[in-house]
């Protein structure tokens, strides 16, 4: 399997930043999925990173550091809505088609 | 509306029942996903299917069984040798199973409940 590992729980309040960060171990990396997933809902994507760099689409941005094996996400002008659990997930070169996932990150954003 | 289906929201049966869970797509995808996910738990692959009549197992395969008759299509049944069936179950497809890029999307998930 991959090794991919990121925190368990993390808390902010509102109008915070907040980075949650994931390391992995996939041979054959082949870029990395953040995913966003409210309770008892399905997971949405939320950004794409295959290259070193960071990519900005509005008040979430996700950095990758392939030589690493790091990416983080950050989450800027924290809402209410944005507590949900965040799942990181690579892609790997000779398993085309499947994604690993790490167990998710639950955020909960306090007033 | 193009998105994925999964029907129904929540499931009831019984211990020692077979039990299929439907995901239907209309977004043309190629790629089909089954996943388990237990409280606290990431995503953990069942089976998928890259192309019609074909499928592979993923990390947890035992006591469940798919088919891939149509594109569209790709039930999931959770046999009773499955020793521990409760969980809830994302459906997910993909628009090609081969391509180095591979943003899933998800249906909105089936909780089984054995009693």
């Amino acid at each position: 399997g991959q090794n991919i590992d990121q925190p368990t729980e993390m808390t902010a309040t509102e109008g915070a930043i907040v980075q949650i960060n994931c390391t992995y171990q996939t041979s054959g990396f082949n870029g990395l999925f953040w995913y966003q997933q409210h309770a008892g809902e399905a997971p949405t994507f939320l950004s794409y990173n295959v290259l070193d760099g960071l990519e900005e689409k509005g008040r979430f941005s996700s950095f990758l550091s392939r030589s690493k094996g790091y990416s983080y996400l950050l989450l800027k002008e924290l809402q209410m809505k944005d507590s949900a659990s965040y799942l990181c997930a690579t892609g790997r070169g000779s398993t085309l088609g499947r994604l690993y996932f790490g167990r998710g990150t639950q955020l909960t954003v306090w007033p | 509306d193009g998105g994925i289906t999964q029907s129904p929201k929540y499931l009831f049966r019984k211990e020692g029942q077979n039990v299929t869970l439907s995901c239907e797509q209309n977004l043309n995808h190629d790629a089909m996903y089954w996943y388990r996910q237990d409280p606290g738990q990431g995503l953990r692959l069942i089976y998928y299917s890259q192309i019609v009549n074909d499928f592979q197992k993923g990390d947890i395969a035992e006591g469940y069984s798919v088919s891939r008759e149509k594109k569209e299509s790709f039930p999931l049944t959770v046999t009773s040798a499955q020793k521990n069936p409760t969980a809830f179950y994302l459906c997910a497809s993909s628009m090609e199973g081969l391509s180095s890029y591979n943003e899933q999307f998800f249906g909105p998930g089936t909780r089984l409940t054995v009693l």
